[in-house]
């Protein structure tokens, strides 16, 4: 079993609709970090949480430390939106800044 | 502009040739690391560096070797390159402020193992 595992794998939505990505994981952890990954491949930090909810324009990141999950929501979803997002942990059992990365979510969002 | 550059960003190699995947920064990031995405599977990490003239082996370092002789760069060398090195690599660096981690990624080079 993955430490990290994100759901669901694949997700389609049309335009406008409200999504939610979910990121549980085993270990015990100093972060989890949200990234989105676009079609070119290049790699880009959302948000870094330790506790609580964050916001940035039309996404939102929570993470509940004692059920070992967390979530990403898009709000009104856009064609632009689509992407692969990644949850990654910074894991308290290894060192320094090593990340342990789910598989990744496929987001596609039609007009 | 300010980040980390990869190169190249493709490459096709024969079985048993070697190469150099290049990683700079600029940032002054001491952290600086190497994975490989492959389909189905997350980013795994091969080797990484926590400050010049320090590495140490990630999850899957077999195959590649890396060295650290300044902050700013971080080369991922294939020894002799096998077709299940096909992967899309990623290098990363990081800063580490007041608990807080920051990553920055390279675009990536997308390998071809023949």
């Amino acid at each position: 079993k993955n430490e990290v595992e994100q759901s669901p794998q694949n997700l389609t939505a049309q335009e406008g609709e409200f999504i939610t990505i979910n990121c549980s994981y085993s270990v015990g952890i100093s972060a989890l970090h949200w990234l989105q990954q676009h079609p070119g491949g290049g790699i880009v930090s959302l948000f870094m949480l330790s506790s609580g909810k964050k916001k940035h324009g039309r996404l939102i990141a929570t993470i509940n430390i004692q059920e070992k999950h967390s979530s990403l929501h898009i709000t009104a979803s856009h064609p632009r939106d689509s992407a692969v997002y990644i949850c990654a942990v910074r894991s308290k059992e290894t060192s320094g800044s090593r990340l342990t990365f789910g598989e990744g979510t496929q987001l596609t969002v039609n007009p | 502009n300010a980040g980390v550059t990869q190169t190249p960003k493709f490459q096709v190699l024969k079985t048993g040739q070697s190469m150099t995947l290049q990683c700079a920064q600029d940032m002054n990031h001491e952290y600086m690391s190497w994975y490989r995405q492959d389909p189905g599977m997350g980013l795994r990490l091969i080797h990484y560096s926590v400050g010049a003239g320090i590495t140490d082996q990630g999850e899957v370092p077999n195959g590649y070797n890396v060295s650290r002789s300044t902050t700013e760069d971080f080369p991922l060398r294939l020894l002799s390159a096998a077709p299940s090195q096909t992967s899309v690599y990623f290098c990363a660096s990081s800063y580490s402020t007041r608990g807080r981690v920051g990553y920055t990624f390279g675009s990536g080079t997308r390998l071809t193992v023949v």
